[in-house]
């Protein structure tokens, strides 16, 4: 039973333009999503993260953007760059348990 | 910035050997965490730990595995009896609370032969 799904393994995109990762969840006790970025050889780099109180949070070129109804998150980045070629976790936590559940990860490659 | 961070980078053990894998949260933080990445796999988490014992644990988390927090800054994950699909990147992770980002370190990579 795969709780958090990333159902697009690779997104390629512009330099410039906007990147779109999308992370769907099963499990209603999740109140807690994050966005992680991940380099070869390295462990993963929170980016931006989401409380089940809230439908959207930005921080610079990142926004996330939660839907609780659908069991839906996404993470835009505008605008796109070269360096934010990575892999993208999105993560989700259900706090009473203490355990975050994450997706299979979108390779997302930035074109110059 | 604080970082936290993991020994060895890369250990190398026989099947049917015990191994340890460490890690230094940073100093603040009050819940850690270990995860596992087999090659080609997505990150899966193991266990988290909170005021000095298991606060979850996943199926994979069974009796062959045990953490520890022998002092006040090192974190351990004991594998005991080691088979060949233990063979993974294995991450620490610490956090100050539950309702903030986990920090992780670069892993270790346990290759069992």
């Amino acid at each position: 039973d795969q709780q958090v799904k990333q159902n697009s393994p690779s997104l390629s995109v512009q330099e410039g333009r906007i990147s779109i990762l999308n992370c769907d969840y099963t499990n209603s006790m999740f109140d807690y999503f994050l966005w992680y970025k991940k380099y070869p050889a390295e462990g993963p780099t929170f980016l931006i993260s989401i409380s089940s109180i809230k439908d959207k949070n930005e921080d610079g070129r990142f926004t996330v953007f939660l839907n609780k109804s659908a069991k839906h998150l996404s993470l835009h980045i505008v605008p796109s760059q070269p360096g934010d070629s990575a892999v993208y976790f999105c993560a989700a936590t259900n706090t009473n348990a203490g355990k975050s559940t994450f997706g299979d990860g979108t390779t997302l490659t930035v074109k110059p | 910035e604080p970082e936290v961070t993991q020994t060895p980078s890369h250990q190398v053990t026989q099947m049917g050997q015990e191994v340890i894998l460490r890690c230094v949260p940073i100093s603040n933080h009050l819940y850690f965490y270990w995860y596992r990445q087999i090659l080609g796999q997505k990150v899966e988490f193991l266990v988290s730990f909170y005021n000095n014992e298991i606060s979850e644990k996943s199926e994979i988390f069974d009796d062959q595995f045990s953490v520890e927090r022998p002092d006040g800054s090192n974190f351990t994950l004991k594998i005991r009896s080691t088979k060949l699909e233990d063979s993974a990147m294995y991450f620490c992770a610490s956090s100050p609370d539950i309702y903030q980002p986990q920090h992780f370190g670069d892993g270790t990579r346990l290759s069992i032969l």
